[in-house]
């Protein structure tokens, strides 16, 4: 069975940082790009980043450019989100999703994890 | 950026009757549009992918359309355990998302 973990949420001070995993297992990991989608309370999916299957190509939504960074460490099965200078409005469930092929573009998400939530408050 | 814009952004229909929600692209995605379903207090689920092709295990009341621009989700008789939001994704280029379309029963 294919599977995500993801972990590393928490309540975070806004400007403060948080790095979210999420454990994959059931599938050959270098094969699939992976990507991290979250949705704020209430409100729809957005699209954060991706990352390709040998990991030597990223991609990030504007909002999040500069501020965050995807990774993967084949050799553990983990994909990252290194987040920093957090916002209130960075505030959501974080979900990690695995593509369907090699490459973010002209794949869609076909498996989801159960997400990891991420509070930025004072 | 290509933006994914749904229609409506809710409804309202009585069991057995026959859904339809539209995604539109703001440029052309020839059929690399996906669709999905997301429970109240779940996690988003694929439906369909290459705008028409059903995911394993998808109940056949379920059908996707479209191609370029415009495409379309239907269900053929709405079932109570379809009350859920739904997604359109484009995945032409980096991923993007519609706005969502809230369905519920009458």
């Amino acid at each position: 069975d294919v599977q995500l973990l993801e972990s590393g949420g928490g309540l975070v001070q806004p400007g403060g940082s948080l790095r979210l995993s999420c454990a994959a297992s059931g599938f050959t990991f270098s094969n699939f790009a992976m990507n991290w989608v979250r949705q704020a309370p209430g409100k729809g999916l957005e699209w954060v980043s991706s990352i390709i299957g040998s990991g030597g190509n990223t991609n990030y939504a504007d909002s999040v450019k500069g501020r965050f960074t995807i990774s993967r460490d084949i050799s553990k099965n983990t994909l990252y989100l290194q987040m920093n200078s957090l916002r209130a409005e960075d505030t959501a469930v974080y979900y990690c999703a695995k593509s369907s092929g090699q490459y973010y573009f002209y794949s869609y998400m076909d498996v989801w994890g159960k997400g990891t939530t991420v509070s930025v408050s004072s | 950026d290509i933006q994914m814009t749904q229609s409506p952004s809710s409804l309202s229909a009585s069991i057995g009757d026959r859904v339809t929600i539209t995604c539109r692209a703001s440029q052309g995605i020839s059929n690399y549009l996906a669709w999905y379903q997301q429970k109240p207090g779940k996690v988003p689920q694929l439906l369909i992918y290459a705008a028409s092709t059903l995911q394993s295990g998808v109940p056949s009341r379920f059908s996707g359309s479209g191609s370029g621009t415009d495409f379309t989700l239907t269900i053929s008789s709405l079932q109570p355990e379809d009350v859920a939001t739904y997604y359109c994704q484009k995945y032409n280029t980096a991923p993007g998302f519609g706005g969502g379309t809230k369905v519920e029963i009458k």
